[in-house]
């Protein structure tokens, strides 16, 4: 089945330093993909979303491309804050079924 | 609008008892979503529902779990018997239609805790 995969954390960067969180997946057909976040004792906010290969999706600062030949959507921010520190999610949807999520990545960011 | 309401935050039961955790989607919102966070796990689908009807149980658990949206009042995710290893945080979400699943706003979670 339709699968998503990010990479571990947690992620520990300074402010002001570059971010990546890796994202793949499995799927058949065309999914939709997304990132969303999670800020301590909050529920999850989308945070952007590419709906079809080479869309780019952005936010706050955040970006992440619909790679389907390398079925990625890595999540990157060119200069993290404070305030970025959150568990970021990466999941896919097809044809409006439920969302399937990663297991999240906790960003640390110390000022 | 006050978004997506769980309650309770926090529950704590023993093993054997039941939980009982709510969700009042957004308004204007028919369409519920439960998803189950375990330790160390992403978020994985529960169940689907609309006013009155369950959509996709596929996620549930064939024992114990159940849910339901009335056509008043919030959506119940009950869980019977419960066991250790139904501690998880539990998340509810919400659409307006079933256009896309790119449209949820979720809850903040209800923490279960089995002792």
């Amino acid at each position: 089945g339709d699968s998503v995969t990010q990479m571990e954390g947690p992620v520990t960067l300074s402010e002001e330093a570059f971010l990546t969180i890796n994202c793949t997946y499995t799927a058949t057909g065309y999914p939709s993909l997304f990132w969303y976040v999670q800020y301590p004792g909050e529920g999850l906010q989308l945070l952007l979303k590419a709906t079809k290969a080479d869309d780019k999706g952005s936010n706050k600062g955040f970006e992440a491309t619909y790679r389907k030949e390398t079925t990625s959507f890595h999540l990157e921010k060119g200069s993290v804050q404070v305030s970025d520190s959150a568990v970021y999610f990466c999941a896919l949807n097809q044809a409006g079924t439920a969302l399937i999520f990663g297991k999240g990545t906790t960003l640390s960011v110390s000022s | 609008n006050a978004g997506v309401m769980q309650n309770p935050r926090h529950l704590v039961r023993r093993r054997g008892q039941e939980a009982r955790l709510r969700c009042s989607p957004m308004k204007g919102h028919s369409h519920v979503y439960w998803y189950r966070q375990l330790p160390e796990e992403g978020l994985k689908f529960m169940v689907y529902l609309q006013k009155e009807n369950i959509i996709d149980e596929s996620g549930m658990p064939k024992e114990r779990f159940s849910a339901e949206f009335p056509k008043e009042g919030p959506s119940i995710l009950r869980i019977q018997q419960v066991v250790r290893g139904d501690s998880a945080a539990y998340f509810c979400a919400s659409s307006p239609d079933k256009s896309g699943a790119n449209v949820l706003t979720f809850g903040a979670g209800s923490r279960l805790t089995v002792l």
